[in-house]
């Protein structure tokens, strides 16, 4: 599978919503992150919708098609940084260990809250 | 709480070799899937490659551009996961991040360390 397709910038009023896509993913099983300079990626959506443990339910994703998508409501200053989704696209099976793992990114979005 | 911390980045020159180390804490690692994924400064994420934990068999899995060249490994007796880079170039050169898979995603990461190749 090819790099994932991403808007490289997106921008909203603080308190607003904003969507950022994620074009050519062929498995349900996309993942968001996002990065703060000079941090490491922090997972905020797994599985096209899941949201890990501590993550606000201002972020939320969905899925139609091969495009899957990231909406931020609720704007905050703190939102802003780079976000990345990825889709699994390996077959892998992990109950029996068998398969192999690929995993590919899109280029990112820089998401500035004005 | 879970940390991943990696070391061993450097100043390499091209064709060189290097060892990255990432030590873990907080979870079983020897029941943990562990990839590394890297980042060109300023650019995207590619994920490089992932081991699977021992009693699924331990297998390693590359992405294309550094199959042959990159190996993984690990040490669960020192909660260790490994990365030998060999036939260092140019387009190596990123931060490396080790990060745990959770089924097909990665929930956790370390804070990366760098690798530059330049003569």
């Amino acid at each position: 599978q090819s790099a994932l397709t991403q808007p490289p910038s997106a921008s909203g009023s603080a308190g607003q919503s904003v969507t950022i896509s994620c074009t050519g993913t062929s498995s349900d099983y996309v993942s968001w992150y996002q990065q703060h300079p000079g941090k490491a990626p922090k997972l905020i959506i797994f599985e096209v919708n899941k949201r890990p443990s501590g993550v606000p339910d201002r972020f939320s994703g969905s899925k139609s098609g091969s495009t899957a998508s990231l909406t931020v409501s609720g704007l905050q200053a703190g939102d802003e940084g780079i976000f990345y989704c990825s889709s699994y696209a390996g077959n892998d099976n992990w109950l029996f260990g068998t398969g192999s793992s690929n995993w590919v990114f899109g280029g990112g979005t820089k998401l500035t809250v004005v | 709480d879970v940390q991943l911390v990696e070391s061993g980045g450097g100043l390499v020159k091209p064709g060189g070799s290097l060892r990255l180390s990432c030590v873990a804490s907080g979870f079983i690692f020897a029941d943990a899937w562990l990839s590394w994924v890297r980042q060109v400064p300023g650019k995207g994420l590619e994920w490089v490659g992932r081991i699977k934990s021992k009693t699924n068999g331990g297998t390693t899995d590359y992405a294309a551009p550094v199959k042959g060249r990159f190996t993984i490994s690990r040490d669960d007796s020192k909660n260790t996961l490994y990365l030998q880079i060999n036939g260092l170039r140019a387009e190596d050169s990123a931060l490396y991040f080790c990060a745990t898979n959770a089924l097909f995603h990665f929930d956790y990461w370390g804070q990366g360390t760098l690798v530059t190749v330049s003569s």
